[in-house]
């Protein structure tokens, strides 16, 4: 079956780095994603990943996947304030699956909490 | 460009009505999917709806239905509402058929009274 895990809650201080990490059971997944929810807010797409690659790394952000160990992890440099929020990891089929078309399996979220 | 939007963002019903949200994608999106989020279950996949074809359906009940117009607007329904459908509905919008890249709108907040 699906099931994406995630840790509750991390807390870090300003100016430090922040890792969230997230283990998926379902080794067909071609796609990994990290969005952000800020409170009130819709999901913001964050970054993802390919189920070929072992790490993706955008400006602040850097993705690191163990395929191996179904494990990624969404590491966030000098992390500021306003990075508060809730953090997802999700995953999907879509390409390995047409059937499974644009499905989206999330985990249950990590809050963020950034001290100044 | 403009992201997905999602009316009404806020709606207040009472158990037994029903209900009618809606979901303009991103200009050129064809596929649309309604996800439910709510503290108990966290984001749960609805249904996928692509070229006005519902093309998976997640494990919910038959009051909640969903269709696609032909300008890729999406509506979700849900009939007989039940005090647990209180939830923050939403919608995702992305290109293709097996698209990488699904973009969020902000969400319609439904509380049942």
């Amino acid at each position: 079956g699906e099931d994406v895990e995630q840790s509750l809650f991390l807390s870090v201080r300003e100016g430090d780095s922040s890792v969230i990490n997230c283990t998926y059971t379902d080794s067909s997944s071609t796609y990994l994603y990290w969005y952000k929810q800020e409170p009130g807010a819709g999901l913001q797409l964050l970054t993802y990943i390919f189920s070929n690659m072992d790490m993706k790394q955008d400006q602040r952000l850097t993705v690191l996947l163990n395929k191996k160990d179904k494990h990624l992890s969404l590491r966030i440099a000098d992390t500021q304030t306003g990075d508060s929020a809730i953090y997802f990891c999700a995953e999907s089929k879509g390409l390995m699956n047409n059937n499974a078309g644009n499905m989206l399996t999330f985990g249950g979220g990590t809050r963020l909490m950034v001290k100044p | 460009k403009a992201g997905v939007t999602q009316t009404p963002r806020y709606l207040i019903k009472t158990r037994g009505q029903q209900v009618t949200l809606s979901c303009s994608p991103i200009s050129g999106h064809r596929s649309v999917s309604w996800y439910q989020q709510t503290p108990g279950q966290g984001l749960q996949f609805l249904f996928e709806y692509f070229s006005e074809t519902q093309r998976n359906k997640g494990n919910f009940p038959g009051r909640f239905s969903g269709r696609q117009f032909s300008n890729s607007r999406s509506e979700m329904n849900v009939s007989t509402l039940e005090l647990g459908d209180s939830a923050l509905y939403l919608c995702a919008s992305s290109l293709g058929q097996s698209s990488y890249e699904q973009y969020f709108g902000p969400g319609t907040r439904l509380t049942v009274t």
